[in-house]
């Protein structure tokens, strides 16, 4: 079955680690992006990539980083300039008919 | 730019009782409207989205929603409230449907005996 794997589940670093997230889809989309969702504030755009080799910071970028050497791949590192990572973070692809999600990693930073 | 509120962030209402959640949208451009559902710890699963064809849009599990241009709204509603249906419900805006998504603050459904 196609889709979108979101690994781990759930994550526990100490802080001033730096951390990546993995996003891996087998969907053939092009376009993929990550969201973080904290309570009462919906999904927020960090990182989207349209194509392999190029991607564009979203509304909170700051304290994130991502690569896209791969079509199927997305990952995201939450480095320690980020400073308040504690958050569910949820991958996404696109192929043009519409969005398609994983089923989120909830990062806690103890 | 585009926006979405949603008005109301946490609704309740009891098992059989009609549900609405409302979305109010600012687009300078004809938007593409979408409702997603959330169910704790997973990810979003789309019930229904406008793409300017008709008004009156049915999405899965007896969802409706309705565009109203004059009062920029989409709201979701539901004839008949099921215990399945508590969960959070969030509405988005973009420019198509390979656009970026931009979303509203979530509500949260109650469903109560």
């Amino acid at each position: 079955d196609g889709g979108i794997t979101q690994s781990p589940k759930y994550l526990f670093r100490k802080e001033g680690q730096n951390v990546t997230l993995s996003c891996e889809q087998n969907l053939n989309h092009d376009a993929m992006y990550w969201y973080r969702q904290d309570p009462g504030q919906g999904l927020r755009l960090i990182y989207y990539s349209q194509i392999v080799n190029d991607f564009q910071k979203g509304d909170i970028a700051e304290g994130y980083s991502v690569s896209r050497e791969k079509k199927e791949s997305f990952p995201l590192t939450v480095t320690s300039a980020q400073k308040n990572p504690t958050a569910f973070y949820l991958c996404a692809s696109n192929g043009g008919a519409g969005y398609t999600f994983g089923s989120g990693t909830r990062l806690t930073v103890v | 730019a585009q926006s979405v509120t949603q008005l109301g962030s946490h609704v309740s209402v009891s098992e059989g009782a009609l549900v609405l959640l409302r979305c109010n949208y600012s687009s300078s451009v004809p938007p593409y409207l979408f409702w997603y559902v959330q169910y704790p710890n997973q990810g979003l699963q789309l019930l229904l989205k406008y793409t300017s064809a008709a008004t009156l849009v049915k999405g899965i599990n007896g969802f409706e929603a309705e565009f109203k241009k004059s009062e920029t709204s989409f709201h979701l509603t539901k004839p008949s409230a099921h215990m399945s249906d508590a969960a959070e419900y969030f509405c988005a805006v973009s420019r198509g449907t390979a656009s970026k998504l931009t979303f509203g603050t979530g509500t949260r459904l109650q469903v109560t005996l």
